[in-house]
């Protein structure tokens, strides 16, 4: 069964600090994986995506990245600011036109 | 702002009625993507169209059609409405569909009651 599980559910961490999101998928065949960040109420913001061939990628404070032996991603947050305040979705897609949603990380950075 | 619009931004009905959502794609993107995202379920695939034809299909109940007109823009018909169908509702595009950026609309908040 395809499956995207995320981790943990929910995460506090004080403005500044780093902080790692994981993302585990059973989906096959894997045509690339995403991470997106979704404020309350509005729509998700695409922060990367990779393919099979990519291990890393950045965007800014965000870095992704991919283990396709293990099925395993993170996203690595860098010097977290109030404006990262927001939930966190892992997507891989299948077929490259169908997608599989984690349930999310609900990320609150406080002051 | 995405440049993707969505129309409109909330819709209240009642159960049994029938409701189209609309979307407009950024310019010049030829593939428009429907999500669903309720409490319970999270965000779900529903539907892609590419240059209007019908690309992919997700969780998309039978209830449930769409279409992507000549000018690009898509419409979302939900009909039979039902409590559980209560969900944000949200329309991505992209230029042409595989690897690409998505881009997601602000979404249209539907209320069955």
């Amino acid at each position: 069964k395809n499956q995207v599980e995320q981790s943990p559910q929910s995460l506090i961490i004080l403005e500044g600090k780093n902080c790692t999101l994981q993302c585990n998928y059973t989906v096959s065949p894997f045509s690339n994986l995403r991470w997106y960040k979704q404020d309350t109420g509005r729509g998700p913001v695409s922060l990367t995506i990779m393919t099979f061939s990519e291990n890393t990628k950045s965007n800014g404070r965000y870095t992704a990245t991919l283990d396709a032996d293990t099925k395993q991603s993170s996203l690595h947050i860098t010097a977290s600011q109030l404006s990262d305040s927001a939930s966190y979705i892992c997507v891989v897609s299948y077929n490259f036109n169908k997608f599989y949603f984690g349930s999310g990380t609900k990320l609150n950075v406080k002051p | 702002d995405s440049g993707v619009t969505q129309t409109p931004k909330h819709l209240i009905t009642a159960t049994g009625q029938r409701v189209t959502l609309r979307c407009s794609p950024r310019s010049g993107d030829l593939s428009v993507y429907w999500y669903q995202q309720s409490l319970d379920q999270g965000l779900q695939f529903l539907i892609q169209y590419y240059n209007g034809e019908e690309r992919a299909k997700g969780n998309i109940l039978e209830r449930f059609s769409a279409q992507q007109f000549p000018d690009l823009h898509s419409e979302l018909n939900l009909s039979s409405l039902e409590l559980g169908d209560s969900a944000l509702y949200f329309c991505a595009s992209s230029v042409e569909g595989t690897q690409e950026t998505q881009y997601f609309g602000p979404g249209t908040r539907l209320l069955v009651l």
